[in-house]
């Protein structure tokens, strides 16, 4: 899974609630991303970060939010809009060099 | 627009014979291809990439892909599959439109490789 980490590793909400899911990584890349995956439907965009203090919406952007501080730490919030959350979030880099995205572990999100 | 398909949800095939999953693709310009993996509850692992060159691709895991621009694919093969190869796989094109920050996924293809 690269030098990216991602916590939690399971994460359980209440509807209603807004979650924060962490991304870190020490890859020192700039571009960062938040995949939603579903079964099988794929990994669908969710924000994307080219840089630092800089973030764009995905294809399904609605009901969730971003910040980019660092270019370390990429948090995404779920908040209470998104209507159907329970879904398998993975964050990634991608290396400008290689062109090679490297993945972290994924948090999987389920509401109660 | 760009886009991958991945015909098959499913291939099974039996330990030690030759494996193919399929893609293809559509994108304006000249593409960038990608195959990653995924293991149960893991995030995606980088397989292999095809940006110029040689239209065969020699990746991780003694997977390679082939190029073939006139029928835009880019199968993934292995001669010869491993129990331990079963997995979720997934093709992907880089969208070169704005930069080329944003990467398109299919849908995914499960391998299922019997002993």
């Amino acid at each position: 899974d690269g030098g990216i980490t991602q916590s939690p590793k399971y994460l359980f909400r209440k509807e209603g609630q807004n979650v924060t899911l962490s991304c870190e990584q020490n890859l020192n890349h700039d571009a960062m991303y938040w995949y939603r995956q579903d079964p099988g439907q794929g990994l669908r965009l969710i924000y994307y970060s080219q840089i630092v203090n800089d973030f764009q919406k995905g294809d399904i952007a609605e009901g969730y939010s971003v910040s980019r501080e660092k270019k370390e730490s990429f948090p995404l919030t779920v908040t209470s809009a998104q209507k159907n959350p329970t879904a398998f979030y993975l964050c990634a880099s991608i290396d400008r060099g290689t062109d090679t995205q490297y993945f972290g572990p994924g948090t999987r999100l389920t509401v109660l | 627009a760009q886009s991958v398909a991945q015909p098959e949800d499913q291939v099974n095939v039996a330990e030690g014979n030759p494996l193919t999953v399929k893609c293809t693709y559509s994108v304006s310009g000249n593409p960038y291809l990608f195959w990653y993996v995924q293991y149960p509850n893991r995030g995606l692992q980088f397989l292999l990439k095809y940006i110029t060159g040689d239209n065969l691709v020699k990746g991780s895991y003694g997977f390679e892909a082939e190029f073939n621009k006139s029928q835009t694919s880019f199968h993934l093969k292995k001669p010869s599959a491993l129990v331990s190869d079963s997995a979720l796989y997934f093709c992907a094109v880089r969208d070169m439109s704005g930069g080329g920050f944003k990467t398109i996924f299919g849908a995914g293809t499960r391998l299922f490789v019997k002993a």
